[in-house]
C-alpha cells in the first residue's frame, strides 16, 4: 500500500518545546496539504504545496509554524515553542493536480498533546 | 472558518436502517465531497458531486445537491456496523483547497 504516510502517529511534548512532523505523500501526487483537527471538529486548512512551492498559508498558521517540502517530495511541519492550544490531530493529504474535481488522500495523522 | 455545516451532529440507528445527513454551505462551489473518518484515523473520500449535478450514487451511498439552497444530503442505505464513523462534507470553491464541516457522527447499533 503506497498511501499517505505520517510520522510519528503520536507526540507528547512539554509546553515550549519544538516538534516536527513528517508526511510522505503518494508518490505521483504533486499537491500536499496540511490540516489541523480538534476533537469534535472537521479538519481546518493550514497550508498547501504545489510541488516544492508553498502556495497558501492559513491565518491559523502563526509564525511559530513552518512547513517545508524540499524537492517536492515529503513534507515537514514544525511547531516552535509549543502551546497547549496546539494540541490537535495534524493531518496531511495529497492529491494529483488534474483538471479540477480533485479528491484528497489523507494520512492517519499525528496526534499532538502539549502538556 | 468552516464553509459547511452538517446536520444532525450525531445519529444513532439500527443495523439495516438508512442514515441521512445534511450539509449546508455558504458560497458557490465547484464541487462538494463527502468523507468518512473512523475514530482516530484519517479521512477517506467517499463521493464527489459537481455543481452541475443533482444526484449521484456509489454502492449504498446516494448524494444529492441543491445549489439553489446551498445544501447537500448523504444517504447510506442498509447500514452496517462498519458504517459507524464520522462523516464530513467538504466544499471546493476553486481555490485548490477543501473546506470541511464539523461532521455528523453516525453510530450503527447491531
Amino acid at each position: 500500500d503506497t498511501g499517505v504516510s505520517q510520522n510519528p502517529r503520536h507526540k507528547i511534548t512539554k509546553r515550549g518545546q519544538n516538534v516536527t512532523f513528517r508526511c510522505d505523500p503518494i508518490s505521483e501526487h504533486n499537491r500536499l496539504y496540511w490540516y489541523r483537527q480538534t476533537l469534535g471538529q472537521g479538519p481546518e486548512f493550514l497550508t498547501y504545496f504545489q510541488n516544492e512551492a508553498q502556495l497558501e498559508k492559513s491565518r491559523l498558521l502563526s509564525d511559530r509554524f513552518s512547513a517545508e517540502r524540499p524537492k517536492g517530495s515529503f513534507s515537514t511541519l514544525e511547531i516552535q515553542r509549543t502551546e497547549q492550544g496546539d494540541s490537535a490531530m495534524y493531518l496531511c493529504a495529497s492529491s494529483l493536480d488534474g483538471r479540477g474535481d480533485e479528491k484528497l488522500f489523507f494520512g492517519s495523522g499525528t496526534q499532538l498533546s502539549v502538556l | 472558518s468552516q464553509q459547511g455545516e452538517e446536520d444532525p451532529q450525531a445519529l444513532s440507528i439500527q443495523e439495516g436502517e438508512n442514515a441521512t445527513m445534511n450539509c449546508s454551505y455558504k458560497t458557490s462551489i465547484n464541487n462538494l465531497q463527502w468523507y468518512r473518518q473512523n475514530s482516530g484515523r484519517g479521512l477517506v473520500h467517499l463521493i464527489l458531486i459537481r455543481s452541475n449535478e443533482r444526484e449521484k450514487h456509489s454502492g449504498r451511498l446516494r448524494v444529492t445537491l441543491d445549489t439553489s439552497k446551498k445544501s447537500s444530503s448523504l444517504l447510506i442505505t442498509a447500514s452496517r456496523a462498519a458504517d459507524t464513523a464520522s462523516y464530513f462534507c467538504a466544499t471546493d470553491v476553486g481555490d485548490y483547497k477543501l473546506s470541511f464541516g464539523a461532521g455528523t457522527t453516525v453510530t450503527v447499533r447491531a
